[in-house]
Parts: C-alpha cells; sequence; structure tokens
C-alpha cells in the first residue's frame, strides 16, 4: 500500500521557535509538495520539489523554506514561527499521471 | 491563470437522496481535473480524475463526474448518498504541460453533510 507519512500529527510552537516538519513517501515519486488548508480557503501551495536538491515556490512561499536531499524526503521549515502560521500542513507526493498521494496532515499551533 | 470554484461552501442532505456538488474552473489551457475526499482528521485521498477520453468518470464510493468542456465544469453527483459520505470534497485542476504532475490548483471545498 503506497504511504506518505508525516512525522508529527500535531504541534505546539512558540512564536520565533524554528520548526520542522518531516515527510517521507515510499513510492519512488520524483515530485513532492507541501500544501497549507485553512478554513474557507481551501489548500494553498507552499513549495514543491520535482527532485533531489530542487525545489520551487508555491503560491504562498513566504516564511517558510524547504529541503530535499533524498527522493523519498521532503522537509518544510519555519525558520521563525509566527502566530498566522498556525494551520494545517500537508504533504503530497505525485504520480507520473499528477495523482497525489497525500500523508495525513500536520496541525501546526503557535501560541 | 487557473482557478477553481467550488459554488457551495456547505451541503446538507438527507441519507439515501441524490447530491450534487459543483465545480468550475477557468484556464487557458488544457486540464486535468480531480476531485478529493478528506474524512475529518485525516489527509486527502483521490475520488476519481479526468485525464482524457470519455467525459463521464466514475470513481470510488459510487462517485461520479462529467467534464464539460463547453461550461468549464465539472460537478461531482452521488446517486443516493450514506452517512459515511460525511466529509470534505476539493475541486482540483491541473494543466497538462510537461513537469506539471502533481501542481494542482485546488477550490475552497464543500462540507458534505449527511443526516440520518
Amino acid at each position: 500500500d503506497v504511504k506518505v507519512t508525516q512525522s508529527s500529527r500535531y504541534l505546539v510552537k512558540r512564536t520565533g521557535e524554528k520548526v520542522f516538519l518531516e515527510c517521507v513517501q515510499d513510492m519512488d515519486h520524483e515530485n513532492m509538495f507541501w500544501y497549507r488548508q485553512d478554513p474557507g480557503l481551501g489548500l494553498r501551495l507552499i513549495y514543491f520539489s520535482y527532485d533531489v536538491k530542487m525545489k520551487e515556490k508555491g503560491d504562498i512561499p513566504e516564511g517558510y523554506s524547504v529541503s530535499r536531499e533524498k527522493k523519498e524526503r521532503f522537509s518544510l521549515i519555519l525558520e521563525s514561527a509566527s502566530t498566522n502560521q498556525t494551520s494545517m500542513y500537508l504533504c503530497a507526493s505525485a504520480s507520473m499521471t499528477g495523482e497525489l498521494f497525500f500523508g495525513e496532515g500536520s496541525r501546526l499551533t503557535v501560541l | 491563470a487557473q482557478s477553481v470554484t467550488q459554488l457551495d461552501s456547505q451541503v446538507p442532505v438527507f441519507e439515501e437522496a441524490p447530491v450534487e456538488l459543483r465545480c468550475n474552473y477557468s484556464s487557458s489551457v488544457s486540464v486535468y481535473l480531480f476531485w478529493y475526499v478528506q474524512y475529518p482528521n485525516q489527509g486527502l485521498q483521490l475520488l476519481l480524475k479526468y485525464l482524457s477520453g470519455s467525459t463521464l468518470v466514475k470513481g470510488i464510493n459510487g462517485f461520479e463526474a462529467e467534464f464539460n468542456k463547453s461550461q468549464t465544469s465539472f460537478h461531482l453527483r452521488k446517486p443516493s448518498v450514506h452517512i459515511s459520505d460525511t466529509a470534505e470534497y476539493f475541486c482540483a485542476v491541473s494543466d497538462t504541460g510537461r513537469n506539471q504532475g502533481g501542481k494542482l490548483i485546488f477550490g475552497q471545498g464543500t462540507e458534505l453533510s449527511v443526516k440520518p
């Protein structure tokens, strides 16, 4: 069974802390994505990666960075967390036909 | 630029009734279209997709959708819903260009609430 695993389901952090969200996929997919989900706004693309060490900005990259050192792992980094980054974060990898496979999400609260 | 509009934010319906969740998109290029479902406290999973061919697409759990190019719509339907269909549903679009695989634009979501 295909799987995308996000390391933390729930996190609580304080303003200014550095936050790492990790994602691992076991489908040998080249393309991986980080989305942010907020009520009434749907999913918005933060960053994506088409290959190891390659990254491209999505629609809302401000305040975030990413790392892809290995094909199966794609990390989202919040260098200095702020309260407006409280959200659900969803990682996904894509098949050749563009179908996304999602992890279960990481719900981040920044106090 | 592409965009997706889901016309209803919430759809309440009684069990065994039919349902239609509406989705319109805009794009200047050829598109792939998707419907995803999200059950409470879970990630999204694919319901169905349109890549090419027949405009009527059948998915899992008895759902189907019809691609209407002239009306730029991709509405999701089910003839008889069950309590377990209660979830949030997302319509999404991507263009068919190279290296666009998985780069989807999502609608705002529609909450389907099935009541007994």
